[in-house]
This record gives C-alpha cells, sequence and structure tokens, in this order.
C-alpha cells in the first residue's frame, strides 16, 4: 500500500522568498513521485515527476524537487516566489510511471504569497 | 498536446437523480480515471479503465459506476445521487508507456440538493 504525507496544509511565504513545500511518501516498491498544482477553478497541471533518472528533479516555473530514499522524502522547492505561485499543490505516488495506475494523492497544501 | 474534457464545469442536480459526467481525451490513451476531490482530503480514484469495457475499482467505488463504450471517452455514474456527492469530480487519462504523466480535465463541480 502505498500513502503521501504533506505537511502543512496551508503554507504562507512572502514574495522572493524561499518555497519549501513538504511531502513523505510511504510505499512498497519503488516508487514515481509527481508534484501537481492546481490554479483556482482549474484541473491539474504537472509540474514535476521523479522516474529515478535522477534525484534531483527540475520542473516548469522554476519549481524543483529532490528524491531522497533514506528519509521517504520528495520535497517541492523554488528559491523565490512569485504572486504567480498562489495556489494548491499536490504530491502524489505511483508504483508505475503514473499513466498505467491510478494515484495516491497527499491532501494538498495550499501555498499562499504575502506581498 | 494532450486534452482532456469534462463536459460541465458546474453542474446542479437533486437528491435521487441518476447522473452521469462525461470526459473525453484525444491523445488515443489506453487508462482513463475518475478522481473525486474534497477539501481537506486531496484526490481520491473513484474507478479506472485500462480498456474499452474494462474498468477496476479504486479507494472510494461505493455509490459510482462507470462506463467505457469507445476508447477516448470514459463516463462516471451516480446511480441515486445523494448530498454527500457533492465535490469536485476530476478525469484523467494516461498511457501504459512509463515516465508518462496522468493528464486531468478542468473539473466538474457537483452540487446535489
Amino acid at each position: 500500500a502505498q500513502s503521501v504525507t504533506q505537511l502543512g496544509s496551508h503554507v504562507s511565504v512572502s514574495e522572493g522568498a524561499l518555497v519549501l513545500l513538504r511531502c513523505n511518501y510511504s510505499s512498497s516498491v519503488p516508487p514515481y513521485l509527481f508534484w501537481y498544482v492546481q490554479y483556482p477553478n482549474q484541473g491539474l497541471q504537472l509540474l514535476l515527476k521523479y522516474t529515478s533518472a535522477a534525484t534531483l528533479v527540475k520542473g516548469i516555473n522554476g519549481f524543483e524537487a529532490e528524491f531522497k530514499k533514506s528519509e521517504t522524502s520528495f520535497h517541492l522547492t523554488k528559491p523565490s516566489a512569485h504572486m504567480s505561485d498562489a495556489a494548491e499543490y499536490f504530491c502524489a505516488v505511483s508504483p508505475s510511471g503514473g499513466g498505467a495506475d491510478g494515484l495516491t494523492f497527499g491532501k494538498g497544501t495550499h501555498l499562499i504569497i504575502q506581498p | 498536446d494532450v486534452k482532456v474534457t469534462q463536459s460541465s464545469r458546474y453542474l446542479v442536480k437533486r437528491t435521487g437523480e441518476k447522473v452521469f459526467l462525461e470526459c473525453v481525451q484525444d491523445m488515443d490513451h489506453e487508462n482513463m480515471f475518475w478522481y473525486r476531490q474534497d477539501p481537506g482530503l486531496g484526490l481520491r480514484l473513484i474507478y479506472f479503465s485500462y480498456d474499452v469495457k474494462m474498468k477496476e475499482k479504486g479507494d472510494i467505488p461505493e455509490g459510482y459506476s462507470v462506463s467505457r463504450e469507445k476508447k477516448e471517452r470514459f463516463s462516471l455514474i451516480l446511480e441515486s445521487a445523494s448530498t454527500n456527492q457533492t465535490s469536485m469530480y476530476l478525469c484523467a487519462s494516461g498511457t501504459l508507456s512509463q515516465n508518462q504523466p496522468q493528464h486531468f480535465g478542468d473539473g466538474t463541480r457537483l452540487s446535489i440538493l
């Protein structure tokens, strides 16, 4: 069985500050890990994915995430927050590449950007 | 670009009605998924399908059924809608090829009165 824990349902940072959204997973097999973003009234957009090729994954909009097997973590970071980053962020895990099986999602983190 | 289209953005129905949510994808993906999204609970998998006329239960299938008569179309059916099925419903499609993520539609916000 797989599960995902996102620490913090709401995270607030100032514009220009570091963004850190935490994700820990449990999986009985080597996992595929994903971060999705959801803007208001929209579906989910893929930010980045870990598929075992490299532990540091770069995504869109300046985001990146590092896979740490020893810590079972896949935290999402961005060096400098922008107002347009305000959204809901979801971490997800899959035993396959993501397209073949249902994803198991965390409960989401609402990112608030303070001007 | 992959396009997953959900037929309605907003839908209001009454308790006891039979409700159909439709989803169409244009990338010839083998797999299609229905998720339910609720505040504080994230997304939960209701049903998925890996081929025409095939279906598999997800984590919360109770009260729902699905239909996949054509490869590009996947319907979610609420046989007798109840107020606790008021939610955001998201459809996704994906391919068997590894390293390819699921692609999501914009969602249908369903209210059951």
